[in-house]
């Protein structure tokens, strides 16, 4: 079992619904991050928090909205999503980011989210 | 830019036939390269991290090298619960453990 933990794991949702996407680790680490992967793709970053500072956005349409409340929860806030939105929605922990540092990632499960 | 490219994209073995599986890389000054492992409609799950030419590490039947130029990943004498998708991923320096993967190779161990 992994040590990231994402719920739901499954969200189907129509293009004018709000939905949340919520992740939460208890190792301790300081940097959280969102992935998305479409089916047999790479996962591509979306966010970078360290430190609960949003410190990398890879310029992520604003219809996701961010939020890591303290050091061991990060949320995903939807709305207004398209079909091409589906993807397995993945979040990850590390030690710590930063230009000194190469802490491996530590992956949850994902979120598997269809837009309809 | 940063690149990664894995190959084989697919490989089929049976049960205790080795093999390897290639990750090529390109980085402006390689800060850790990172072999996961994915099920299917599961996240990844780390392997390991490879830092310098000429480091090895090994867990099980899985054995990780890495050069100045490529990581390998042996697999010796596989079992069917080996088959997954076998990402890899480059770190460079500055960039806030941003990792750029490979599109993995998905491998299959059969009976």
């Amino acid at each position: 079992d992994t040590e990231v933990t994402q719920t739901p794991k499954h969200l189907v949702m129509g293009m004018t619904n709000k939905k949340s996407l919520k992740c939460e680790q208890h190792m301790g680490h300081r940097a959280m991050y969102w992935y998305k992967q479409k089916a047999k793709k790479p996962p591509e970053l979306m966010f970078v928090y360290s430190y609960e500072k949003l410190s990398i956005n890879e310029s992520v349409p604003s219809r996701f909205s961010p939020e890591c409340p303290n050091s061991s929860l990060l949320n995903l806030h939807l709305h207004a999503l398209q079909p091409e939105d589906s993807a397995l929605y993945l979040c990850a922990s590390s030690q710590r980011t930063g230009h000194a540092t190469n802490s491996p990632l530590h992956f949850g499960n994902g979120t598997r989210l269809t837009v309809t | 830019e940063d690149q990664v490219t894995q190959s084989p994209e697919a490989l089929r073995l049976q049960e205790g036939e080795s093999s390897s599986l290639n990750c090529s890389y390109t980085v402006s000054g390689l800060r850790g390269l990172f072999w996961y492992r994915q099920d299917p409609g599961k996240g990844p799950e780390f392997l390991f991290t490879l830092y310098s030419a000429g480091e090895e590490k090994e867990k099980e039947r899985l054995k990780a090298t890495l050069t100045k130029k490529e990581s390998f990943l042996h697999i010796t004498a596989p079992k069917p619960e080996d088959s997954a998708t076998y990402l890899c991923a480059v770190q460079a320096p500055g960039t806030a453990s941003k990792l750029t993967f490979g599109t993995g190779t998905r491998l299959q161990v059969t009976l």
